[in-house]
């Protein structure tokens, strides 16, 4: 039972447009989210999180939405660099310190 | 500030052998986690560790994992036997906030 999904196996996009990655969960009881980057080769790294308390966090050039109601977060990248191009994971988790439970991952790729 | 420390980096065993992993986690984080990341999937938690306590290992297949934490701080995890649809990057991760840090992983074949 997938309780976080990504939908978009890929996205490719321009560089210094916008990237939008999707999130959607299932479990209402969810309250805490973060962005993981990952490169090949190498474990995911942390990128931006936001809690149910808040609906947007912003982090430089990245920015995260959350739309409870819906059950849905984004993960905004602006302007898109070429660096910028790897898998990113959405995860979720209830109550800070349980298991988090992670999304199947987007490959962003930015194109020069 | 080091990382988190996985060894081996790539294994590739025949199928009913037995294989052990290693982590060490950032120094002071409480928790630790193993995750098995299948070919185009996203990390599955395997089990949680708070200090040399379990918290969580209902995803552990138990007849053939086992984990360990010693003192607190490493920990093992161990697969006996193999089977070919073990064939996964085990990632190790530490915490000592809901931010969790992860090491390279472990890229596993299974023959």
């Amino acid at each position: 039972d997938q309780q976080v999904k990504q939908n978009s196996p890929s996205l490719s996009v321009q560089e210094g447009r916008i990237s939008i990655l999707n999130c959607d969960y299932t479990n209402s009881m969810f309250d805490y989210f973060l962005w993981y980057k990952k490169y090949p080769a190498e474990g995911p790294t942390f990128l931006i999180s936001i809690s149910s308390i808040k609906d947007k966090n912003e982090d430089g050039r990245f920015t995260v939405f959350l739309n409870k109601s819906a059950k849905h977060l984004s993960l905004h990248i602006v302007p898109s660099q070429p660096g910028d191009s790897a898998v990113y994971f959405c995860a979720a988790s209830a109550n800070t310190g349980n298991q988090f439970y992670f999304g199947t991952g987007t490959s962003l790729t930015v194109i020069p | 500030e080091a990382g988190v420390a996985q060894s081996p980096r790539y294994k590739i065993i025949e199928k009913r052998q037995s294989v052990a992993f290693w982590c060490n986690p950032i120094s002071g984080h409480a928790t630790l986690y193993w995750y098995q990341q299948i070919l185009g999937q996203g990390p599955k938690l395997l089990i949680q560790f708070q200090n040399n306590g379990v918290v969580d290992d209902s995803q552990l297949p138990k007849d053939r994992f086992s984990a360990e934490r010693l003192k607190g701080v490493d920990s093992t995890l161990k697969i006996q036997p193999a089977k070919l649809e073990d064939s996964a990057v085990y990632l190790c991760a530490s915490s000592s906030s809901p931010r969790q840090y992860f090491g390279p992983g472990t890229r596993l074949t299974v023959t």
